[in-house]
């Protein structure tokens, strides 16, 4: 069981680039979440997935979009690179989201990302 | 959702108890409270949690107050290896599930 891999670990954008970042997970869990960390805040929720198909937008969504084609993967795509979005990217997924004992999320190690 | 509030930063010596308070007045009745903790630049990790009783598991002892306005999260021997950034949060309780993470406590287990 490898949890949840994200790759790139590293990457440097230019201002207008654009990429995506990889997440799979092989839990089989349906709850699938993409937040980002700004240096020494706390995480913020750009979008989650309650399952293939599903996405709905979190906190702070713009600038980002995501797909969920399948229950293992959770793409998330930056189309125009942009200073603000220098930040580290982590991937997360459960097996719920309802509240309550299927809240415990397992997250993957990151993607530092920066933008330039 | 239900705000919580942790002190910004802890020191504690190796090989003695951490306890990690946390205030969360306005926690609603079907609401739980989770502990995670991130250690330097790593993804975070689930320790723990609990909705009205004292929960044990082999990472950590979670202590919740009768009226459930705060709780204590307890390391009864810590390593230097917890040294990291420990989040208390209180489920979300919608059909996303996202977890609000705030700012935390750092926690320093020194030698």
């Amino acid at each position: 069981n490898a949890g949840v891999t994200q790759t790139p670990k590293f990457r440097i954008l230019k201002i207008g680039q654009s990429m995506t970042l990889q997440c799979t997970q092989d839990m089989n869990h349906n709850y699938m979440y993409w937040y980002r960390q700004d240096p020494g805040m706390g995480l913020k929720l750009i979008y989650y997935s309650v399952g293939a198909g599903i996405t709905d937008k979190g906190e702070v969504p713009n600038g980002y979009n995501v797909s969920r084609s399948t229950t293992e993967d959770f793409p998330l795509r930056l189309e125009l690179a942009a200073p603000s979005q220098t930040s580290v990217y982590f991937c997360a997924s459960s097996s719920g989201g309802a509240g309550g004992p299927r809240d415990t999320q397992y997250f993957g190690p990151g993607t530092r990302l920066t933008v330039l | 959702d239900a705000k919580t509030t942790q002190p910004p930063s802890m020191d504690c010596a190796e090989g003695r108890a951490a306890n990690l308070p946390c205030n969360h007045s306005t926690i609603s009745g079907n609401e739980y409270v989770y502990w995670y903790r991130q250690i330097h630049s790593q993804g975070p990790q689930y320790i723990i949690h609990g909705l009205k009783n004292n929960e044990t598991n082999e990472m950590a002892s979670l202590i919740i107050t009768e009226d459930r306005k705060s709780s204590t999260l307890i390391l009864p021997h810590a390593t230097l290896r917890d040294t990291a950034v420990y989040y208390c949060i209180i489920s979300y309780g919608g059909s996303q599930g996202n977890l609000i993470f705030g700012k935390g406590t750092k926690l320093s287990v020194k030698p």
